[in-house]
């Protein structure tokens, strides 16, 4: 198995424009989650999805932030527009229904000029 | 909602020598404690994971401990090494549960000395 993959790897971008992360899960996984990794706030969970809904969004920052899962083998975490201070790795997991393990994809680091 | 606090925030030690990080969780009701590395420029990897109903799980040289009434859990690396050098990351998983929800902890670089 490939593993949970992301693209792009690293992107940066000037304030204002608009960033979308990409996410495919490890098949057969129906769980998806996406976080945001900095220096200061450590590991947080901005929103997950099971069997492609939305379940929990409340780490959401702001409504510059969406994400979607339109089917069970991709999502997308969409920022616009995108501020400096949403520099950042963002992290995207998959476990399957009936465990709790999540496994990471590699990141994409992102920063805003 | 659930809160994990976890310490100490950096732990340098000496090859061979023993780590242990220990996090403390808020609700009681969380069933779930898995453990991640994080290696530099990677994403966090699952090492070890506990739950509710066992006190203790080893795999080689890590080990972890669970307190229920205390609410607090800890990873023990034995006979460390230098690619044990990583962040580590705690986790608590909170009900409602299948969810797959988790709330880290804020880390812990560990430095092995050769």
């Amino acid at each position: 198995d490939a593993g949970v993959i992301q693209s792009p790897r690293h992107e940066v971008t000037e304030m204002g424009q608009e960033v979308t992360l990409r996410c495919k899960p490890i098949s057969g996984h129906n769980s998806l989650f996406w976080y945001r990794q900095t220096m200061m706030r450590g590991l947080e969970l901005l929103i997950y999805f099971n069997n492609n809904v939305p379940i929990d969004d409340s780490g959401m920052p702001e409504d510059r932030f969406s994400a979607k899962m339109p089917n069970a083998s991709f999502s997308t975490l969409k920022i616009q527009p995108s501020e400096p201070r949403d520099s950042a790795v963002y992290f995207c997991a998959s476990s399957s229904g009936d465990r709790e393990d999540q496994y990471f994809g590699p990141g994409t680091r992102l920063l805003v000029l | 909602g659930e809160n994990v606090e976890q310490h100490p925030s950096t732990l340098s030690v000496q090859e061979g020598d023993s780590a242990v990080i220990k996090c403390t969780y808020s609700d009681s009701a969380s069933n779930y404690f898995p453990w991640y590395k994080q290696e530099l420029g990677k994403g966090p990897q699952l090492i070890i994971d506990i739950r509710s109903n066992v006190g203790e799980k080893k795999d080689q040289r890590i080990a972890v401990t669970l307190n229920k009434t205390a609410k607090h859990f800890s990873l023990h690396i034995t006979e460390t090494q230098p690619e044990d050098s990583a962040v580590y990351f705690c986790a608590a998983s909170p009900p409602p549960g299948n969810t797959g929800k988790l709330i880290f902890g804020q880390g812990t670089t560990l430095q092995v000395k050769p």
